[in-house]
């Protein structure tokens, strides 16, 4: 089992609609990020949270670190929307061993006009 | 200011080849992150560094190594080239730990080398 886990793996909506992305980990985590692939492969940064929810004008994460769960929330999608994204959580790996970050596999949204 | 910055963008090597994928940011970042992206799979980590002078391993660091003698430039060099290196490899700096407890630093990415091994 992958420490780190999305759903859906792909995704495809109409214009306008309301878009959730999940992520699921199975270990406690310092910080989680979500990510943003455009279709050229360009990786751009959505969001780093570490607790509770944070909104960056259509795009809304949210955290339960008690589940151990986030959410990506898309409003109002559109085309331009349409790329792959990822969830990574940051992991320590021990006291003597540091940490880092692990990636899920991403999950391919395509909004249509 | 550039942000980060790859080359080259594409290449294509036979087996056993040799080769350095240049990394380099102007952001006056402390970390920075050489990952690897094969198809359907997430980002793995290769190297990484946490300043000039220092580096660490990541998830998947053999037949990879790197150095780091400036603060801007983090090279990542293949030694021996195999058909499982065939990947898309991502430079990523940030000024602190996006991994660590309480930070509130991001990642900013490269564009990425596609390096096909034939």
């Amino acid at each position: 089992k992958n420490e780190v886990e999305q759903s859906p793996q792909n995704l495809t909506a109409q214009e306008g609609e309301f878009i959730t992305i999940n992520c699921s980990y199975s270990v406690g985590i310092s910080a989680l990020h979500w990510l943003q692939q455009h279709p050229g492969g360009g990786i751009v940064s959505l969001f780093m949270l570490s607790s509770g929810k944070k909104k960056h004008g259509r795009l809304i994460a949210t955290i339960n670190i008690q589940e151990k769960h986030s959410s990506l929330h898309i409003t109002a999608s559109h085309p331009r929307d349409s790329a792959v994204y990822i969830c990574a959580v940051g992991l320590s790996l021990g006291e003597t061993s540091g940490s880092r970050l692990t990636f899920g596999e991403g999950t391919q949204l395509t909004v249509n006009p | 200011n550039a942000g980060v910055t790859q080359t080259p963008k594409f290449r294509i090597l036979k087996i056993g080849q040799s080769m350095t994928l240049q990394c380099t940011q102007d952001m006056n970042h402390n970390y920075m992150y050489w990952y690897r992206q094969d198809p359907g799979m997430g980002l793995k980590l290769i190297y990484y560094s946490v300043g000039a002078g220092i580096t660490d391993k990541g998830e998947v660091p053999n037949g990879y190594n790197v150095s780091r003698s400036t603060t801007e430039d983090f090279p990542l060099r293949l030694e021996l080239a195999a058909p499982s290196q065939t990947s898309v490899y991502f430079c990523a700096s940030s000024y602190s730990a996006s991994w660590g407890a309480g930070s509130t630093d991001t990642q900013y990415f490269g564009p990425g080398t596609r390096l096909t091994v034939l």
